[in-house]
Formats: structure tokens, C-alpha cells, sequence
């Protein structure tokens, strides 16, 4: 069982916008950055949000993060068929030095 | 180009040991250190530890003391994880992933392709 919390899935239609939630407690959102990771079938991990909202370069503005309290929250805008992936939250707890990962939302693109 | 190549797939017996490797490429080995990452067959992403490549000391996740061995090689810029007394629920894919730290806040960067440990008779 994952320390964050998200929905298994979540779906929307091409063009429209959807949110993913990550939901964790004061000692691992609360008091730490989130970040967000998009995984296609068969492939690895990519790093898509750091730092609550910092998109590394390459990561279209579509694609959008943002936290408050002990919860976080991915948005994609403008949906394709090719943003159909698994996206993960993550967080880094910097007194245990360790990380945490949710338990991954899907994303279908109706 | 920022790299890590992970050594191929492996089916091995229960009992038995595996070693992967991430070699790595594209900066500088000892600047970052270097997590583990396992994603067992249809679940999602579990963290397994870190090891700070400048002093070489691993940290690892709860459930993952005693069987599970993290090593360097810092002049072919290879990190390693050693997995013993392999078990049928160790089948899963095993990611490397670079860990950038600013400040006290860490999250992975770049990733190796991962790779596939089979455990099986």
C-alpha cells in the first residue's frame, strides 16, 4: 500500500482537460515537494513536473503541477491520445532520506 | 546526453542471485546519487533505496534490508544492485534512476530503460 494516495483512473476526451490527484499526510506532502512521472506501457519512467510545478525542458506547458497542504495535483490541458500513460506522484521525505511514490493514476483518452 | 543503460533481462531460479547493472554516461558519476526502483508485473512504482555515490553509503527502503545490495563502481560510472536468495515475488522490472537533489528536496531525474528479473524453476 502506497504512502500517496491517487485514483486508479481517471479518462476525458480529446481536446478537454483533466486533474490527477495525489494525496499523502504531513510528513510526506506536506513538508516536502512533489514531484510527477508519466510511464508508457513497456517503457521507462520520465520525470514530467519537479518541485510542484517546474517542468523540465521538453515537458510541454500542457502539463501542469501544483500542491497545497498535503495534497497535490497534476493537470494536462488540450488532452491527446498519445498523453495516454500511467502518471505517478512522488515526494522525497529529506529526514528519512527516502522517497515515496503513488500508486499511479491511468489516464484513457476516450 | 544523459545516459543510464541498464544490462539485460535475466530469468534465474529461486535461491539464486542476480546483479544489474546502470552504467551511466553524460556527466559526472560522483555529482548525483543513484536510486533504485522496482515495478513488479501490472503495479506500479516502488522505491527501493538510494546509494550516495561520493561515500558509496546505500540507503534502503523498508522490506528491502538483507537481500538486497547496492554497489559502485565509480571508474566506469556503474551502479549495481545485487539481489540474493531470489524469490518468486522478486520477478519484476528494476530502474535506475539518477537522484537531483537542490537543497533537501530530491527527485529522479533520468531513468535507465529498467530491467526484467524472472524468477522461476
Amino acid at each position: 500500500q502506497s504512502v500517496l494516495t491517487q485514483p486508479p483512473s481517471v479518462s476525458a476526451a480529446p481536446g478537454q482537460k483533466v486533474t490527477i490527484s495525489c494525496s499523502g499526510g504531513s510528513s510526506n506532502i506536506g513538508n516536502n515537494y512533489v514531484s510527477w512521472y508519466q510511464q508508457f506501457p513497456g517503457t521507462a519512467p520520465k520525470l514530467l513536473i519537479y518541485e510542484n510545478n517546474k517542468r523540465p525542458s521538453g515537458i510541454p506547458d500542457r502539463f501542469s503541477g501544483s500542491k497545497s497542504g498535503t495534497s497535490a495535483t497534476l493537470g494536462i490541458t488540450g488532452l491527446q491520445t498519445g498523453d495516454e500513460a500511467d502518471y505517478y506522484c512522488g515526494t522525497w521525505d529529506s529526514g528519512l532520506s527516502a522517497g515515496f511514490f503513488g500508486g499511479g493514476t491511468r489516464l484513457t483518452v476516450l | 546526453q544523459v545516459q543510464l543503460l541498464q544490462s539485460g533481462s535475466e530469468l534465474k531460479e529461486p535461491g539464486a542471485s542476480v546483479k544489474v547493472s546502470c552504467k551511466t554516461s553524460g556527466y559526472t558519476f560522483t555529482t548525483y546519487g543513484m536510486s533504485w526502483v522496482r515495478q513488479a508485473p501490472g503495479q506500479g512504482l516502488e522505491w527501493m533505496g538510494w546509494i550516495n555515490t561520493n561515500t558509496g553509503n546505500p540507503t534502503l527502503a523498508q522490506g528491502f534490508a538483507g537481500r538486497f545490495v547496492f554497489s559502485l563502481d565509480t571508474s566506469v560510472s556503474t551502479a549495481y544492485v545485487q539481489i540474493s536468495s531470489l524469490k518468486a515475488e522478486d520477478t519484476a522490472i528494476y530502474y535506475c534512476a539518477r537522484l537531483f537533489c537542490s537543497g533537501t528536496n530530491c527527485w529522479f531525474d533520468f531513468w535507465g530503460q529498467g530491467t526484467m528479473v524472472i524468477v522461476s524453476s
